[in-house]
């Protein structure tokens, strides 16, 4: 079965930081892995996708990710972090090679202080 | 329309009562999902929807869920002898026929008091 582990369920870092959401998968001949953010009372919004394509991927508000097949990982990273960047962050996989039966790991918060 | 619509948008209801949650998809997405997120189970898969017929339905938790989905368009998730178990947030999604990406509505708030 599908599966996706996010190794923190909770991130904190100062404002204009670097930061890193970590995300591992479990092998398959070919994901498809994607980041959604979830602001409060919000809906999941789309960061990013990996589709086989390019193995870094940029997406929405300065993120990116980079597909790592040796390690099985697609982490999240952005430069400097913004305030507004406060939310919670699910990795998601899905192997069927469209968006059906998405698997959600189990979300990071990110908190970003001043 | 121009996003995923679901409604209510918070409903309450009281133990042993059935309810009914609609997802109207983004015109054009053949594929529509519906999904359950609640606290310390995180977000589940339901249902899948490809037209109107639903190939996978493996994450309905019991028969007292069920769905169905007309003219390749609007869902309708009910959930029959409601439990305060099913207090979640219902999150709908749709994509187009071959799409990666799933576009995510506001989802609905049950509350069973």
């Amino acid at each position: 079965a599908q599966s996706v582990t996010q190794l923190d369920s909770h991130v904190s870092v100062s404002e204009g930081t670097p930061v890193l959401l970590r995300c591992n998968y479990s092998s398959s001949y070919s994901p498809s892995l994607f980041w959604y953010v979830q602001h409060p009372n919000k809906g999941l919004q789309l960061l990013l996708k990996y589709t086989s394509a390019a193995t870094l991927v940029k997406g929405i508000n300065g993120f990116e990710a980079e597909f790592k097949k040796s390690e099985t990982s697609f982490h999240l990273t952005k430069p400097s972090a913004h305030m507004s960047d406060a939310a919670e962050y699910f990795c998601v996989v899905s192997y069927t090679g469209t968006a059906s039966k998405l698997t959600f790991g189990t979300g990071t918060r990110l908190q970003v202080t001043l | 329309g121009a996003g995923v619509s679901q409604s209510p948008s918070n409903k309450v209801t009281e133990k042993g009562k059935d309810v009914e949650l609609r997802c109207d998809p983004i015109s054009g997405h053949t594929a529509l999902y519906w999904y359950r997120q609640s606290l310390g189970q995180g977000l589940e898969f339901l249902i899948y929807f490809q037209g109107n017929s639903a190939p996978d339905k493996s994450g309905l938790p019991s028969d007292r869920f069920s769905a169905e989905r007309t003219g390749g368009s609007v869902s309708t998730l009910t959930i029959q002898r409601t439990q305060q178990e099913d207090s979640a947030v219902y999150l709908c999604a749709s994509s187009s026929a071959r799409g990666t990406e799933a576009f995510f509505g506001q989802g609905t708030r049950l509350t069973v008091v």
